[in-house]
């Protein structure tokens, strides 16, 4: 069953601690993005990978780190200089053509 | 640069009579254009997408799109709310810019069908 696997689906955690959300895919595609969404705000762009080994900040990388070591893979980590973490993450994946793009379900991510 | 500008944040139909959805677009070449569909704590999925060729797109679960060149715009339809399609929608462009070949949302409009 091809597609993209979020994990975990919500996710809490405390003031100063750093957090890693996973994202898996099979499709077999090349690049790979991780959203923040907001309400009222549409998504923006944190971090996006276009091959192995590879990533590029988006628009608002302050606070977030990524690794891309497998191509079925591309965890974001939320680390403790995040100020506002608190939000729904989206996973992303497009293939080498570059048309649309996949979504996985999300994580949403609360600070308590 | 490119920007999408979704024109309405929320909008309210009755069940049975048509959707608009509005979206207008500014790019510096030819974009791609796409319209998602979001459930509470979803994903997105993909309704419809132009890319160059016919003018009229036609999506998933009865919505099509019209790209308009001249008004840089590619507003949603349908022609007959069902309570199902209540949900968020985002208008989104598509361009090579001097980071790669990128994706541009707008900020989304609520879709509201009430009986």
């Amino acid at each position: 069953d091809g597609g993209i696997t979020q994990s975990p689906k919500y996710l809490f955690r405390k003031e100063g601690q750093n957090v890693t959300l996973s994202c898996e895919q099979n499709l077999n595609h090349d690049a790979m993005y991780w959203y923040r969404q907001d309400p009222g705000q549409g998504l923006r762009l944190i971090y996006y990978s276009q091959i192995v080994n590879d990533f590029q900040k988006g628009d608002i990388a302050e606070g977030y780190s990524v690794s891309r070591e497998k191509k079925e893979s591309f965890p974001l980590t939320v680390t403790s200089a995040q100020k506002n973490p608190t939000a729904f993450y989206l996973c992303a994946t497009r293939d080498r053509g570059g048309t649309e793009a996949f979504f996985g379900q999300g994580t949403r991510l609360t600070v308590v | 640069a490119q920007s999408v500008t979704q024109l309405d944040s929320h909008v309210s139909v009755s069940e049975g009579t048509p959707v608009l959805l509005r979206c207008n677009y500014s790019s510096s070449y030819s974009p791609s254009l796409f319209w998602y569909v979001q459930h509470p704590n979803k994903g997105l999925q993909l309704l419809l997408k132009y890319t160059s060729a016919a003018t009229l797109v036609k999506g998933i679960n009865g919505f099509e799109a019209e790209f308009k060149k001249s008004e840089t715009s590619f507003h949603l339809t349908k022609p007959s709310a069902h309570m199902s399609d209540a949900a968020e929608y985002f208008c989104v462009v598509s361009g090579v810019t001097g980071g790669g070949n990128k994706l541009t949302f707008g900020t989304g409009t609520q879709l509201k069908v009430e009986l």
